[in-house]
């Protein structure tokens, strides 16, 4: 069973707080993924990464940035926390394999920044 | 990535067929098209994928136009544990991988009792 696994279920952080958000995956995957998810708004693809060292941006990346040192491991960092990236955020990774495959998603962090 | 068009939401009775549309105009040629789902409070779950010919598996069955352009996921008897979003994607399935995932809003399915 491939794990997509994200540090902390819930997390409450102060405005103005460095952020580590962490994911773990136990597949080998190439590529990883960070979204956030609103209400209204659907899933907004943060970053994303296709390799160790790799990345690059996907379509809400202000105010964020990631770290893909080791392949399993992919951090979104929020530098200076805002009460605006209050959010539920989501962790994906995918095989970059040929023929098609599924991306496979963590249980998410709730994070609030109070 | 090429962009989809879903409904916003779509009710169905339990023990129905399901048929979620989803417009994918601008698909190219390499582009497969994928189905997730998200029930609230989990990440998405994987359903379906396909190229160009129709596909089904233990969850659900994927007919895809001949044009390609738009394609329904049907969920053949639907019960209430089905109620959640859907997402219609479309993503080269090939290797590369310098490409991201891109989401939309999806279609929020309702069973009704």
């Amino acid at each position: 069973d491939v794990k997509v696994t994200q540090s902390s279920r819930y997390l409450v952080k102060r405005t103005g707080e460095k952020v580590f958000l962490e994911c773990v995956q136990d597949m080998d995957h190439e590529n990883m993924f960070w979204y956030r998810q609103d209400p209204g708004l659907g899933l907004r693809l943060i970053y994303f990464s296709y390799d160790v060292k790799m990345k690059e941006k996907g379509d809400i990346p202000e105010g964020y940035s990631v770290s893909r040192e080791k392949k399993e491991r992919f951090s979104l960092i929020l530098e200076s926390a805002s009460t605006n990236q209050t959010s539920m955020y989501l962790c994906a990774s995918l095989n970059r394999a040929l023929g098609g495959t599924e991306a496979f998603f963590g249980q998410g962090t709730r994070l609030t920044v109070v | 990535d090429a962009k989809t068009t879903q409904p916003p939401s779509m009710d169905c009775a339990e023990g129905r067929a399901a048929n979620l549309p989803c417009n994918h105009s601008t698909i190219s040629g390499n582009e497969y098209v994928y189905w997730y789902r998200q029930i609230h409070s989990q990440g998405p779950q994987y359903i379906i994928h396909g190229l160009k010919n129709n596909e089904t598996n233990e969850m659900a069955s994927l007919i895809i136009t001949e044009d390609r352009k738009s394609s329904t996921l049907i969920l053949p008897h639907a019960t209430l544990r089905d109620t959640a979003v859907y997402y219609c994607i479309v993503r080269v399935g090939s290797g590369g991988g310098a490409d991201g995932l891109t989401f939309g809003k999806g279609t929020h399915l309702i069973i009704q009792p």
